[in-house]
């Protein structure tokens, strides 16, 4: 059973608009979250972070928003650019136990239309 | 050069051979994973390395095996590969604490 799900497979976004993509986790026991961009032929690349003690982190033009009590986290790029099209990885993290590691959700492919 | 570099980029290999890939990093990062990556799985981790003598199984070890050769190299192996190991395999490295991995390109290995 997944415990970190990107329910959209795909999503199409025209370029300048808003591009919103999803995560929902299964366990409580999450405090990070990340999200990661993949290009073709490339390995993931850090985007963005928060932790549970936020509700909102931004950079630049992503912004991931975390909903804890709906176990929900959502990153947006505004505006949308051509070169975002990539693969989008949600993954998360317990920091406060041993385990230390990472899990990946199965990936989002924006694509955005000039 | 690469921060994390897999070798090889491509293989194709016969059921029932051993096959190694191979990762090194330049980060100087005691940390390494090696995950895999499926269609509509995303990436599931296969074995990490939190230091020369700490290996740990990761959530689908089983059919692999690693080495951990010195700080830099992290290797992977697949004793007798099987068609179900096709996949794209990916090595990482990271600071303690600290989630913002370094991904190699990857290694795309098809088994027949």
């Amino acid at each position: 059973d997944q415990q970190v799900k990107q329910n959209s497979p795909s999503l199409s976004v025209q370029e300048g608009r808003i591009s919103i993509l999803n995560c929902d986790y299964t366990n409580s026991m999450f405090d990070y979250f990340l999200w990661y961009k993949k290009y073709p032929a490339e390995g993931p690349t850090f985007l963005i972070s928060i932790s549970s003690i936020k509700d909102k982190n931004e950079d630049g033009r992503f912004t991931v928003f975390l909903n804890k009590s709906a176990k929900h986290l959502s990153l947006h790029i505004v505006p949308s650019q051509p070169g975002d099209s990539a693969v989008y990885f949600c993954a998360a993290s317990a920091m406060k136990t041993s385990y230390d590691k990472v899990i990946f959700g199965p990936g989002t492919s924006l694509s955005v239309i000039p | 050069d690469a921060d994390v570099t897999q070798t090889p980029r491509n293989r194709i290999t016969k059921t029932g051979k051993r096959i190694m890939l191979e990762c090194s990093q330049t980060k100087g990062h005691d940390r390494m994973y090696w995950y895999r990556q499926d269609p509509g799985l995303g990436l599931r981790l296969i074995y990490y390395s939190f230091d020369v003598k700490d290996i740990n199984k990761g959530e689908i070890s089983d059919g692999y095996s690693v080495s951990r050769q010195a700080q830099a190299k992290f290797s992977l192996s697949l004793e007798s590969a099987i068609p179900n190991q096709t996949a794209l395999y990916f090595c990482a490295t990271s600071p303690p604490g600290n989630y913002g991995y370094t991904f190699g390109s990857g290694t795309r290995l098809t088994v027949v």
